[in-house]
């Protein structure tokens, strides 16, 4: 089993729209969760972390589900601007700077 | 300069050369890592160096070689390389990550090598 695993997509969804992505982890002791974007030929960047209670920034908000070992993020009224690939990443368990990412996720936004 | 920078962006080698990346971040952190990303696969954690020592090591064939001489600069000495060793090398770096809880990564634009 992967240690993150996301749908590698695309979703292609028309400019106005919401949409999610998730993302299963399989190591129930990891401490830290994030999303990060990837464009095209560039490097990730973090979109922004992942509490346990929720967190929203703006039009977009992930939740986390440590119980089913679940991460989810929501991305209201999408932009152009919002095509990208979304790579789910936890730490490890034991260090925390080792970063555990997923494939990712690739979102097409259509006029 | 400002951020992370890795030079060269591009870089094409034959198995049997040696060449090195450069890595460069100008943000004060102290810690710095190499990524490999492979196309259809994830980012894969290679070399992590905390305070200038090696403190990660992920199972990466000799034929990758770093060296971190301070804390601003990272290389990757590459020899013998095989065709599959072709992806994108990432470069990143974070502040404290010894002191508990987590410290944003930041990366460099990557080094896209392709071995022939």
């Amino acid at each position: 089993r992967k240690e993150v695993e996301q749908d590698p997509g695309p979703f292609n969804v028309p400019e106005g729209a919401t949409v999610a992505f998730n993302c299963t982890y399989s190591n129930s002791a990891s401490q830290s969760f994030f999303w990060y974007r990837q464009d095209c030929r560039k490097e990730p960047k973090l979109l922004m972390s992942v509490y346990s209670s929720g967190n929203e920034d703006g039009r977009f908000t992930a939740q986390l589900n440590r119980a089913s070992q679940y991460i989810s993020l929501l991305i209201r009224d999408s932009k152009l601007s919002d095509s990208a690939t979304y790579l789910c990443v936890v730490t490890d368990s034991y260090n925390t700077d080792k970063l555990i990412f997923g494939t990712g996720t690739r979102l097409q936004v259509f006029p | 300069e400002t951020g992370v920078t890795q030079t060269p962006r591009h870089l094409v080698m034959g198995m049997t050369n040696k060449k090195s990346l450069k890595c460069e971040q100008h943000l004060g952190h102290n810690a710095m890592y190499w990524y490999k990303q492979s196309a259809k696969k994830p980012l894969e954690l290679m070399f992590v160096y905390s305070l200038e020592e090696r403190v990660e090591n992920n199972s990466v064939p000799s034929r990758f070689s770093p060296e971190c001489p301070n804390s601003s600069h990272l290389f990757l000495h590459l020899h013998t390389l095989q065709p599959e060793d072709s992806a994108l090398y990432l470069c990143a770096s974070s502040q404290d990550p010894g002191t508990g809880g987590y410290n944003e990564q930041f990366f460099g634009p990557g080094t896209r090598l392709t071995v022939l």
